[in-house]
């Protein structure tokens, strides 16, 4: 079956700075996704960044890119220049490419603070 | 286009009650999946419907069920309300099953307390 662990379960960053979040996953699986979303005090789960295991470059999204390490089974996500609206809930999270579904694997999440 | 909606956003029930959650999925996704998410727990993979069919389901006690209509709108039931199951319940829709690069879009939640 497939994990995925975030071993930190808090993390705070100060505004305009750069902060890394962590995420390790465990598949015997070649192909598949991931993601990581973001979930604000509204508590709708919002998409952040998403890399296809086959690609080898990092996705990036304006001020969000990842470290995608396949060997390692490391999927990090890197935020730059902070802002206080990045506050929130982040997962990392798994979608195998098989099986016909849509099931996402979640890790605990960890809880991000931006300090002004 | 309007995203995925959850109704009601808030609910307190009592233990042995029953209790319905209700999803409509964003107009055009026929796949919707229902998450748990509890502090201690996160987020576990209740089921997914498509086609008005279970295509996948979770480890959870038959208590927990779902259906899907035509329209693809969801619901999904428990009966017989445990403390435990004093949660977020957590919508989420795509186009389908299939469209493995779609990400997932999820709703607002809805707050279950049980009493």
């Amino acid at each position: 079956a497939q994990t995925v662990t975030q071993s930190q379960p808090e993390m705070s960053v100060q505004e305009a700075e750069t902060v890394t979040l962590s995420c390790t996953y465990d598949t015997s699986e070649s192909d598949y996704y991931l993601f990581w979303y973001k979930q604000p005090p509204s508590r709708q789960m919002i998409l952040v960044i998403r890399q296809e295991a086959y690609k080898q470059q990092n996705a990036t999204e304006n001020r969000f890119s990842v470290n995608f390490q396949k060997a390692a089974k490391s999927f990090s996500l890197k935020i730059s220049d902070s802002q206080l609206g990045d506050a929130a809930m982040y997962f990392c999270a798994y979608r195998m490419i098989t099986g016909a579904n849509s099931k996402l694997t979640f890790g605990k999440g960890i809880t991000l603070s931006v300090r002004p | 286009k309007a995203g995925v909606t959850q109704t009601p956003r808030y609910l307190i029930k009592t233990r042995g009650q029953q209790v319905t959650l209700s999803c409509s999925p964003i107009s055009g996704h026929r796949s919707v999946s229902w998450y748990q998410q509890t502090p201690g727990q996160g987020l576990q993979f209740l089921f997914e419907y498509f086609s008005e069919t279970q295509r996948n389901k979770g480890n959870f006690p038959g208590r927990f069920s779902g259906r899907q209509f035509s329209n693809s709108r969801s619901e999904m039931n428990v009966s017989t309300l445990e403390l435990g199951d004093s949660a977020l319940y957590l919508c989420a829709s795509s186009p389908n099953p299939f469209s493995y690069n779609s990400p997932l879009h999820f709703g607002n939640g809805t707050r279950l307390t049980v009493t």
